[in-house]
């Protein structure tokens, strides 16, 4: 079975800082979502990448989907306390069906 | 916003007791999938329904059953229910079984005496 792994578990910035959220895979990818999550909320859909190393940007929050490392990388510009939350994604497999395993999710909390 | 909703929000049920959950698809959605989030995990699959047919399932046991109806909205039954059965059950809709963006809802939070 497919295990993900995100990194950092947690971190903590000051507002206005740059940050990188990653998500790597135990097996090829074939594409892969990110959602955020505030607390005991459903998921909120931010982007999907597909294979072929795409890369999406939605306001300040940019992905990109790398399958050579196995692995997807979400980055936010100018964090803001907006931004805080749970970050999770969501990643299908080659060869498999295209229902998405998920990580633990990393938690992000931004100080104004 | 997404247009997938979900009922009833949050629930109390006993152990040995049997629970329906509810969801709504968004509109043009036929696949939908059922989570089960435990308190700090990442949402964990259930099975999946494509045009009222399952066509996926997680490593749940039987007690864990559903249903998809020609309007494509969604049940998932839990019997038996056990403390462990205690997490946010979220749905999520697709416009296909494919690679599509999929959409949650709100989530369900269900809690077992």
């Amino acid at each position: 079975s497919q295990e993900l792994e995100q990194s950092p578990q947690s971190l903590i910035v000051q507002e206005g800082k740059n940050l990188t959220i990653n998500c790597t895979s135990s097996k090829t990818l074939y594409g892969l979502y990110w959602y955020k999550q505030k607390y005991g909320e459903g998921l909120i859909f931010l982007m999907m990448l597909q294979k072929g190393g795409e890369e999406k940007s939605h306001e300040k929050i940019t992905a990109k989907l790398d399958e050579k490392k196995q692995q997807s990388s979400l980055h936010i510009t100018a964090s803001q306390p907006s931004h805080a939350g749970i970050y999770l994604c969501g990643a299908i497999a080659s060869g498999g069906s295209y229902i998405p395993t998920f990580g633990r999710g990393t938690s992000l909390i931004v100080h104004p | 916003e997404t247009g997938v909703t979900q009922s009833p929000t949050h629930l109390i049920k006993t152990r040995g007791q049997q629970v329906t959950l509810r969801c709504s698809s968004q509109s043009g959605h036929n696949t939908v999938s059922w989570y089960q989030q435990a308190l700090g995990q990442g949402p964990q699959f259930i099975f999946q329904y494509y045009r009222e047919e399952e066509n996926g399932r997680g490593n749940f046991p039987p007690r864990f059953s559903g249903l998809q109806f020609p309007n494509y909205s969604s049940e998932l039954n839990v019997n038996a229910l056990e403390l462990d059965d205690s997490a946010l059950y979220l749905c999520a809709s697709r416009y296909g079984p494919g690679l599509y963006e999929q959409y949650f809802g709100p989530g369900t939070r269900l809690t077992v005496t």
